[in-house]
């Protein structure tokens, strides 16, 4: 997997849209990126996955830079459920061996959204 | 849609006894199915993964054990638990090849 790194943490207003940025430099071309969350105490939850194009879902956007080193998730409005550990992944869960839907989680980037 | 079920939710049990996780997906046919452990502070251990009615492949050797009897079950289990089980445990599924990996509200297991 391609080493990501995230901001610790961050803080956003309600309303607001949260914009989390992830570095993945020596990503390869097989390698999706994969942003999950996390609220204490329950399972990661999936958000959004990409190769190369901006992708968009009911809950977030994705966007990922032309070269593919960095990517950024954006909440376009956030709530204070929104508030949580959010993950960047960048892999290629078809790898086959011992990377074989293997998700290896990082520290992650603690959200805060705030009234 | 498809839905995973794990329980129990929370589990206290003394050294020495069995375990039995239990996951289920429905929704879906012929998932790979998953177990995790996530220790306290720490990032996610893949544990075990599975493509099929019987196919267990193991990542880490340990004091557990996985089972699939069923295409959309996966039962996780130990002959006597050890302090260092203590954690929460996640199942997960996917379609495979690339698709992402949707995460049960896991297990948390504290051995005393």
């Amino acid at each position: 997997d391609a080493k990501t790194t995230q901001p610790p943490s961050m803080d956003c207003a309600e309303g607001r849209a949260a914009n989390l940025p992830c570095n993945h430099s020596t990503i390869s071309g097989n390698e999706y990126v994969y942003w999950y969350r996390q609220i204490h105490s329950q399972g990661p939850q999936y958000i959004i996955h990409g190769l190369k194009n901006n992708e968009t879902n009911e809950m977030a956007s994705l966007i990922i830079t032309e070269d593919r080193k960095s990517s950024t998730l954006i909440l376009p409005h956030a709530t204070l459920r929104d508030t949580a550990v959010y993950y960047c992944i960048a892999c290629d869960l078809n790898a086959g061996g011992t990377s074989y839907g293997k998700l290896t989680f990082g520290q992650g980037t603690i959200l805060t959204v705030h009234p | 849609s498809q839905t995973i079920h794990q329980w129990p939710a929370t589990l206290v049990q003394p050294v020495g006894s069995p375990l039995s996780l239990e996951c289920t997906v429905e929704g879906t046919s012929n998932p790979n199915l998953y177990w995790y452990r996530q220790a306290a502070g720490r990032g996610l251990q893949l544990l075990f993964y599975s493509v099929g009615i019987g196919q267990i492949s193991s990542e880490v050797p340990q004091n557990l054990s996985a089972s699939r009897p069923q295409d959309r079950q996966f039962i996780l289990s130990s002959k006597k638990l050890l302090l260092s089980d203590s954690g929460f445990y996640l199942c997960a599924w996917t379609f495979g090849s690339n698709s992402p990996l949707h995460f049960g509200n896991g297990t948390r297991l504290t051995v005393t």
